[in-house]
This record gives structure tokens, sequence and C-alpha cells, in this order.
């Protein structure tokens, strides 16, 4: 699975847009963009995948260039509940293919 | 109420003794995973099971032992073999090793002195 970088970490103010990148230059065709959030001390939560177009959830919404060499996940109003640890994974669609977790950005929403 | 739960949340143990942390899901889910997070860390794969009576080892199975005798339950004991146990605990499941998203548990915090 290609490898992916993310700043380690990031302010937002609350009720402002989140922005956080992510860059997996390595990626390749048959690859999904995964982001994932972890609040201290708990375990992971999913929050979005995607190949190639970009997608909207009722959490996020995931915007893939059209290279799909960088990616960014965007909280639309940042809430101080949205304050985790975020994890950007890419990884093959085929059986036993695992997630690998590197480091994050830890996000910290102020009021 | 579907999840996965895992039990105790704290757990204390002496250096040599293996210790069992439980994992069980209620989702049907078909595979379960086991993680290892240390502070700071991201989360490293210890094990994973795609079926019942099986499974394979992940990144850093040495010193941990698993078993899938039912579709709900994955325990894992760490061993006195493991040099380092003291982490946080993840179990996670999904529908299969695919593109499905991992559900996962609260965590065990496990500390050996």
């Amino acid at each position: 699975d290609a490898k992916t970088t993310q700043p380690p970490s990031m302010d937002c103010a609350e009720g402002r847009a989140a922005n956080l990148p992510c860059n997996h230059s390595t990626i390749s065709g048959n690859e999904y963009v995964y982001w994932y959030r972890q609040i201290h001390s708990q375990g992971p939560q999913y929050i979005i995948h995607g190949l190639k177009n970009n997608e909207t959830n009722e959490m996020a919404s995931l915007i893939i260039t059209e290279d799909r060499k960088s990616s960014t996940l965007i909280l639309p109003h940042a809430t101080l509940r949205d304050t985790a640890v975020y994890y950007c994974i890419v990884r093959g669609d085929n059986a036993g293919n695992m997630l690998t977790f590197g480091g994050g950005t830890r996000l910290m929403v102020k009021p | 109420d579907g999840g996965i739960t895992q039990s105790p949340k704290y757990l204390f143990r002496k250096e040599g003794q293996n210790v069992t942390l439980s994992c069980e899901q209620n989702l049907n889910h078909d595979a379960m995973y086991w993680y290892r997070q240390d502070p700071g860390q991201g989360l490293r794969l210890i094990y994973y099971s795609q079926i019942v009576n099986d499974f394979q080892k992940g990144d850093i199975a040495e010193g941990y032992s698993v078993s899938r005798e039912k579709k709900e339950s994955f325990p894992l004991t760490v061993t006195s073999a493991q040099k380092n146990p003291t982490a946080f605990y993840l179990c996670a499941s999904s529908l299969g090793t695919g593109r499905e998203e991992l559900y996962f548990g609260p965590g065990t915090r496990l500390t050996v002195t």
C-alpha cells in the first residue's frame, strides 16, 4: 500500500472549516483514500473514503486531486468535539489488504 | 444495539504472566483485527482473522497469540514472551477484508509492571 504524509498538528477556530491535507504521491490506480479519526483514548472512527471523485457525507467532505497524489479532508464547521488525531490511509481493494495507520494529524479546535 | 465490546478497559498484570484480552462483536462481521497503539504513535496490526478458525499474523505478532473459534469472538493473549506489553490494545471488525470500513472497540489499556 502507498505511504501517506500528513502534518503532525493543526489548529482550527471553532465554527470555521478545518482543512486537513494528505500527500500520497505513490498511490496506485486501485487504491482508495480512507480517513479515520481517533478521539483521545478511544478507538478510531471511520469518516469517509474515496477513489478519485470527491465525496461528501454527514461528517465531512473528501477532495482528491485530479492526479490523485494528494487529498484534503474538510470538516465544514469544526466544533470542540472534532479535536482528535486524523489518519489518512491509502489501501488497495483486494481482500487481505490491511489498513496501515501512520502518525496522523492532531487537530486542535479552539474556542 | 450493535457494536464491539472490549473488556476490561484497564488491566494490570505482573511481568511474566500471560494475559488474555477479550473482544466480542455482534455486527455479524466476518473479519476481526487486533491493533496495538503506543503513546503518541499510530496503530500497528498484531493479528487479523478473515473467517472463523483462520487467522494471520500482522506486522508485530511476536509474543502474541489469538484464536477464532466463534464468529463473534477474537481473544488476544499477550504472552510473557512479549518484551514490551504495556500499550493500548484495540480490536476491530469489518464485513470482509476488502474495502469495508473498520469498526473499532473502545480499547483495553494494559499495564505490565
